[in-house]
């Protein structure tokens, strides 16, 4: 089925390990994003790519990294992770105009 | 930057009632574009309904409508008929249609209990 597909859905890290969050999205869409979701908080942009080889920081960039490694991907780096990044990771990708975004269906990760 | 704001953090209703959740928006652009999202217990994020502001219409997706206010800034949903499928968390959202600010910006969120 057409859509964005993010890997793993569930982690487990200890605090300090590294890990790298996939997105894939098969719709030719030039734009994708990261968002956390955290309880009362709604989703927060970390980074978005707007086209291939672009990369710009979000609202929550802080202890994070991001790759457009090609149209259809986008990963999400944590290099030495924190009990604060326990989140959900959603990735999105839009097309231009008013569509809204397509969602992968989110990985759950927690920081112990 | 813009700013989303949903005032209500929990709403509950009773089935096949109607309830409305609001939502409002601070924002100098006059062209833009809002959205309700859903969020079931799957997590899934699920697009419900979108409005562009420059249609004075308000957007109806079968028990879904919205009543847009611009000059208010305002964009509640109304939910008819609710079915015990429509609990969820429901997310209010903002987009420019500014080119190359495609970016969302999310409410912290609705949950809408639904009781039989």
């Amino acid at each position: 089925n057409a859509g964005v597909t993010q890997t793993p859905k569930f982690q487990v890290l200890k605090t300090g390990q590294s890990m790298t969050l996939q997105c894939a999205q098969d719709m030719n869409h030039n734009s994708m994003y990261w968002y956390r979701q955290d309880p009362g908080m709604g989703l927060r942009l970390i980074y978005y790519s707007a086209s291939e080889g672009t990369t710009d920081k979000g609202e929550v960039p802080n202890g994070y990294n991001v790759s457009r490694l090609n149209k259809r991907e986008f990963s999400l780096r944590l290099e030495s992770a924190a009990p604060s990044q326990t989140s959900v990771y959603f990735c999105a990708s839009s097309e231009q105009g008013w569509r809204g975004y397509t969602f992968g269906s989110g990985t759950r990760l927690t920081v112990v | 930057a813009q700013t989303v704001t949903q005032s209500q953090p929990e709403m509950s209703v009773q089935e096949a009632e109607t309830v409305t959740l609001s939502c409002t928006y601070d924002t100098s652009e006059s062209d833009y574009y809002l959205f309700w999202y859903k969020q079931p217990p799957s997590r899934q994020m699920i697009l419900v309904i979108r409005q562009e502001a420059y249609k004075q219409q308000n957007a109806t997706e079968n028990r879904f409508s919205v009543n847009f206010q611009k000059a208010a800034k305002s964009f509640s949903l109304k939910i008819s008929d609710s079915q015990l499928g429509d609990a969820a968390m429901y997310f209010c959202a903002y987009r420019s249609a500014e080119g190359g600010s495609e970016k969302l910006v999310f409410g912290k969120g609705t949950k809408l209990t639904v009781n039989p």
